[in-house]
């Protein structure tokens, strides 16, 4: 089946430092591949989505490339600000009729002054 | 435009207890789900619905029920309540076969079994 792997947390940095969360993937076919955000005490934002292969996608910094030759679809952010601090889930949905979402474990974010 | 709302935001019951979480949204979404978190264990499918009337079983179904009467509406159900049960607990809907669209999540309820 469908799966998701992301690294594991937490991850700490300091302001502006350069962030990488890594992401892979295994499914059938061409899924789509997305980024949600979970800050404390809320429900999961959708950060950022791919759904075809060397599509890029980005929001509030934030960038991530679908590649299929690795299927892979790390995170990057050039420069974090503590209020970037959350959790990260990578996820993909098959391009298939009707599909639900799968999730990775997601990767806390910690981002110190 | 409140988006997935889901009620309540906490709760606690006893072992055996039943009650139902409830979910509403109100973008004309075909496609409701539900699913749990756990730490470490990312988030799980629970149960989904494809539209009114439909509904089937995801990763984790056992102890849960659901309905799909209306097209706003995804309740879930605990029949028994069991500590294993104790997670937040997300509702979220999309649009059906569109896969450009990303799903929108609901705050959570955090419920505790004891």
């Amino acid at each position: 089946g469908d799966s998701v792997t992301q690294m594991e947390g937490p991850v700490t940095l300091s302001e502006e430092a350069f962030l990488t969360i890594n992401c892979t993937y295994t499914a059938t076919g061409y899924p789509s591949l997305f980024w949600y955000v979970q800050y404390p005490g809320e429900g999961l934002q959708l950060l950022l989505k791919a759904t075809k292969a060397d599509d890029k996608g980005s929001n509030k910094g934030f960038e991530a490339t679908y590649r299929k030759e690795t299927t892979s679809f790390h995170l990057e952010k050039g420069s974090v600000q503590v209020s970037d601090s959350a959790v990260y889930f990578c996820a993909l949905r098959p391009n298939s009729g009707y599909s639900t979402l799968t999730f990775g474990k997601g990767t806390m974010l910690l981002v110190s002054p | 435009n409140a988006g997935v709302t889901q009620t309540p935001k906490f709760q606690v019951l006893k072992t055996g207890q039943s009650m139902t979480l409830q979910c509403a949204q109100d973008m004309n979404h075909e496609y409701m789900s539900w699913y749990r978190q756990d730490p470490g264990m990312g988030l799980r499918l629970i149960h989904y619905s494809v539209g009114a009337g439909i509904t089937d079983q995801g990763e984790v179904p056992n102890g849960y029920n659901v309905s799909r009467s209306t097209t706003e509406d995804f309740p879930l159900r605990l029949l028994s309540a069991a500590p294993s049960q104790t997670s937040v607990y997300f509702c979220a809907s999309t649009h059906g076969q569109g896969v450009d669209y990303g799903y929108t999540f609901g705050s959570g309820t955090r419920l505790t079994v004891v």
